[in-house]
């Protein structure tokens, strides 16, 4: 089983590009995440999907855009990134919004 | 305001030497707490969740336990493929989004 899957793994863009991070997960899972990690920041939430059809703001929510395309996928958008969006980005999943996460391997973005 | 301190934020163990991560936590009534392991370059990989003060639970030579306050992750004759960062969550019982607050990480080195 593949679990999360993440893509693309490594992105550098211009600064004011657009570009959109996929996730998708085959554990039918109801609820997705997507986290920022920054180097002594820890694990910061952007948006999550606590169901199909529903997303919200989490804790880093500015500069990006979610969509819940179905139950398998929820992508993160950059519409006109900027250098503070360099970052290693997760999307996560569980079976419901109270158990443990399934982590994809990430994708680590910069923005020069 | 939720907050987890995790201690020390880095940790070198020779091969066979036990030691303990400690999670520390302030949550308005705790639903769960979770340990992830997360290894370089990887996204972090689920490892327990404990729910009451006095629960134990056990991987291999990983033991995680739970007080009120706190949270240790014992590790018992660790070997060098332990080697990774060790994070721990809370999951507060009210505010109905269930989204856990991640500690920062300790960073765990066993030298052969």
């Amino acid at each position: 089983n593949a679990g999360v899957t993440q893509t693309p793994k490594f992105q550098v863009l211009k600064t004011g590009q657009s570009m959109t991070l996929q996730c998708a997960q085959d554990m039918n899972h109801n609820s997705m995440y997507w986290y920022r990690q920054d180097p002594g920041m820890g694990l910061r939430l952007i948006y999550y999907s606590a169901s199909e059809g529903t997303t919200d703001k989490g804790e880093v929510p500015n500069g990006y855009n979610v969509s819940r395309l179905n139950k398998r996928e929820f992508s993160l958008r950059l519409e006109s990134a900027a250098p503070s969006q360099t970052s290693v980005y997760f999307c996560a999943s569980s079976e419901d919004r109270m158990g443990g996460y399934t982590f994809g391997s990430g994708t680590r973005l910069t923005v020069v | 305001e939720d907050q987890v301190t995790q201690s020390p934020e880095a940790l070198r163990l020779q091969e066979g030497e036990s030691s303990s991560l400690n999670c520390s936590y302030t949550v308005s009534g705790l639903r769960g707490l979770f340990w992830y392991r997360q290894d370089p370059g990887k996204g972090p990989e689920f490892l327990f969740t404990l729910y009451s003060a006095g629960e134990e639970k056990e991987k291999e030579r990983l033991k995680a336990t739970l007080t009120k306050k706190e949270s240790f992750l014992h590790i018992t004759a660790p070997k060098p493929e332990d080697s990774a960062t060790y994070l721990c969550a809370v999951q507060a019982a009210s505010g109905g989004s269930y989204i856990p607050t991640f500690g920062r990480g300790t960073s765990l080195i066993v030298h052969p």
